[in-house]
């Protein structure tokens, strides 16, 4: 079975600089999605960006970036120039493709941006 | 706003009870997925519907069921309440089910079993 690990559960980062939150997975599938979804704490879930197991070139989304490094099985989240409403909670997730789409998510990891 | 509208937002009621959470997808999405959050289990996936029929089962206890109507909005039905039950239930929907599928998540039920 497929496993997400975060193994950050509080950062701080200042305003404007960049942060890297840690996402590991482990999973014995071949095609497989790794996503970012940012959970303010009004609760809503918001979906960041999104790295399939093929694509060779790491995703991309305005400051967001994802450090896909397969042979590691990591997934790690880069914000750059970090602002105040960054400040929430951060859950990577992981999705089998043969097995209808549904999300496996770790545990978050809280954000914290000072000015 | 995703486009995935949950009813009630906020749920409180008491242990023995059964209540009904509302999810309806957005439009053109077949997929609708449940998940519940929880304090001490995180994020879990309970049940996927496409199109009406179900295809994919997670931690979903006994005591909770769904389904998916025609017109493709679901329902979650959880029955004999516990206090454990107590947690934020997100519906997410997406266009079709497997490969890359960005989810798109309605904004929550809180229930609140006292």
């Amino acid at each position: 079975a497929q496993k997400i690990t975060q193994t950050q559960p509080g950062m701080f980062v200042q305003e404007k600089e960049a942060v890297t939150l840690d996402c590991t997975y482990d999973t014995s599938d071949q095609s497989y999605g790794l996503f970012w979804y940012k959970q303010p704490s009004s609760g809503e879930m918001i979906f960041l960006i999104y790295q399939g197991s093929y694509d060779e070139q790491n995703a991309t989304e305005g400051r967001y970036s994802l450090n896909f490094q397969k042979a590691r099985k990591s997934a790690n989240l880069v914000i750059s120039a970090s602002q105040l409403g960054d400040s929430a909670m951060y859950f990577c997730a992981t999705s089998i493709y043969n097995q209808g789409g549904k999300l496996i998510f770790g545990q978050g990891t809280e954000l914290s941006v000072k000015p | 706003d995703s486009g995935v509208t949950q009813t009630p937002k906020h749920l409180i009621t008491a242990t023995g009870q059964r209540v009904t959470l509302r999810c309806s997808p957005r439009s053109g999405d077949l997929s609708v997925y449940w998940y519940q959050q929880s304090l001490d289990q995180g994020l879990q996936f309970l049940i996927q519907y496409y199109n009406g029929e179900e295809r994919a089962k997670g931690n979903i206890l006994e005591r909770f069921s769904a389904q998916q109507f025609p017109d493709l909005h679901s329902e979650l039905n959880l029955s004999s309440l516990e206090l454990g039950d107590s947690a934020l239930y997100f519906c997410a929907s997406s266009v079709e089910q497997g490969r890359y599928n960005e989810q798109f998540f309605g904004p929550g039920t809180r229930l609140t079993v006292l």
